[in-house]
């Protein structure tokens, strides 16, 4: 079946610090990969995403790579901001409409 | 801007009170989705439209119905909410195999 399995939060970190948030996935066919963020109250946004293997999506100093070999798509980041703080959310959508969405990783930049 | 628009953003009823939630797209996008998203949770598909065809998930109660009556235009439908229904509903279009995007949500309190 398709899933997705998300690193457990929350996260808190220093500002500049280096982010990681891990992201794995099992799925039927070629699924494209997704991150999405959410601000507090407020809807999911697309942050970046790949539509196949070996591709790197990426927006505002986040990237991830579309790693088939290890069904991955962790999310990085370099520096972070005090203005990154909110939920992240992996997801995948295999052929079809539908997505399947991981749990979130809550991130809490600290001055 | 090409954009999801839900309204209310905030919609308070009564503990059996029918409500609607309504969802209007500029995108023209061909599917539209409804999720529920409780505190800290992914959200949780209740149903989506391919064009006029509507497909439920097995585990979406009975209470929650959907209607779109053109491309533009989505409505979920709560016949009885209870407390257990208080949550964050989000709206959300695609095209077929491709980015889905979010509207802002709206918060239902159930008193």
């Amino acid at each position: 079946g398709n899933s997705v399995t998300q690193m457990e939060g929350p996260v808190t970190l220093s500002e500049e610090a280096f982010l990681t948030i891990n992201c794995t996935y099992t799925a039927t066919g070629y699924p494209s990969l997704f991150w999405y963020v959410q601000y507090p109250g407020e809807g999911l946004q697309l942050l970046l995403k790949a539509t196949k293997a070996d591709d790197k999506g990426s927006n505002k100093g986040f990237e991830a790579t579309y790693r088939k070999e290890t069904t991955s798509f962790h999310l990085e980041k370099g520096s972070v901001q005090v203005s990154d703080s909110a939920v992240y959310f992996c997801a995948l959508k295999p052929t079809g409409n539908q997505f399947y969405f991981g749990t979130g990783t809550s991130l809490t930049v600290i001055p | 801007d090409a954009m999801v628009i839900q309204n209310p953003r905030y919609q308070v009823t009564q503990f059996g009170k029918p409500v609607t939630l309504s969802c209007s797209q500029t995108l023209n996008h061909n599917v539209m989705y409804w999720y529920q998203q409780k505190s800290s949770q992914a959200p949780k598909l209740l149903f989506h439209y391919y064009d006029k065809d509507f497909n439920n998930e097995a585990d979406t109660p009975d209470n929650f119905q959907s209607r779109r009556p053109n491309t533009s235009f989505c409505f979920l439908d709560i016949r009885s909410p209870g407390l257990g229904d208080a949550a964050m509903y989000l709206c959300a279009t695609s095209t077929f195999r491709e980015t889905q995007y979010f509207g802002p949500g709206t918060r239902l309190l159930v008193l």
